[in-house]
């Protein structure tokens, strides 16, 4: 099993500052089956990224992903109000067929 | 509008049964396979099964298999997760999403899309 390690546990940023959000494989994953999503309070997840750095549709261009093998990053250019949530990193792999990183707190500082 | 809608979820005592529901719109839901993921309180993410097109495939994350069954029904547009045998450690919001994966450039990509707002079981006595 794949194991997807996020840090930092908790990111303190301010509106208008650039976030720098990672995820870390145990195992080197193709970067066409890792994803990203955000999760506001309350509300289910929604897709950001995916394979690796494609926006998903209506994504902000503010939002972007990179990396590949074990390293993966996403970055948020600067923040806006809305962007303090919890992050989670994905991965398909094949037994279980999905994992998701423990997440990525984004707080206002 | 594209749309996830679980209904089903509720409190149960241990080692009882449950069975959700997704209602699916907005898109041809026989095209895509579908998954359910849960999320204990105050916890992150896990995915919990999912189901090729035709309901051909199913897979399962180890710690449900042999409690949970997934299934759908393409003429209703819907998902299901019976699920037996519940322990405390089910409790979890339960999370619809249409698992999308396509082809480009010679490579597949897999995502989850689609999200319904979730429905909650509590596993208490």
């Amino acid at each position: 099993e794949i194991v997807l390690t996020q840090s930092p546990g908790t990111l303190s940023l301010s509106p208008g500052e650039r976030a720098t959000l990672s995820c870390r494989a145990s195992q080197s994953v193709s970067s066409s089956y890792l994803a990203w999503y955000q999760q506001r309070p309350g509300q289910a997840p929604r897709l950001l990224i995916y394979g690796a750095s494609s926006r998903a549709t209506g994504i902000p261009d503010r939002f972007s992903g990179s990396g590949s093998g074990t390293d993966f990053t996403l970055t948020i250019s600067r923040l806006e109000p809305e962007d303090f949530a919890v992050y989670y990193c994905q991965q398909y792999g094949s037994s279980p067929m999905y994992t998701f990183g423990q997440g990525t707190k984004l707080e206002i500082k | 509008e594209v749309q996830l809608v679980e209904s089903g979820g509720g409190l149960v005592q241990p080692g009882g049964s449950l069975r959700l529901s997704c209602a699916a719109s907005g898109f041809t839901f026989s095209s895509y396979w579908m998954s359910w993921v849960r999320q204990a309180p105050g916890k992150g993410l896990e995915w919990v099964a999912n189901i090729k097109q035709d309901g051909s495939e199913k897979y399962y994350v180890d710690s449900v298999k042999g409690r949970f069954t997934i299934s759908r029904d393409n003429a209703k547009n819907s998902l299901y997760l019976q699920m037996n045998s519940l322990r405390a450690e089910d409790t979890a919001v339960y999370y619809c999403a249409r698992d999308n994966r396509i082809s480009r450039y010679y490579s597949y990509y897999y995502y989850m899309d689609v999200w319904g707002k979730g429905t909650t079981v509590t596993v208490s006595s």
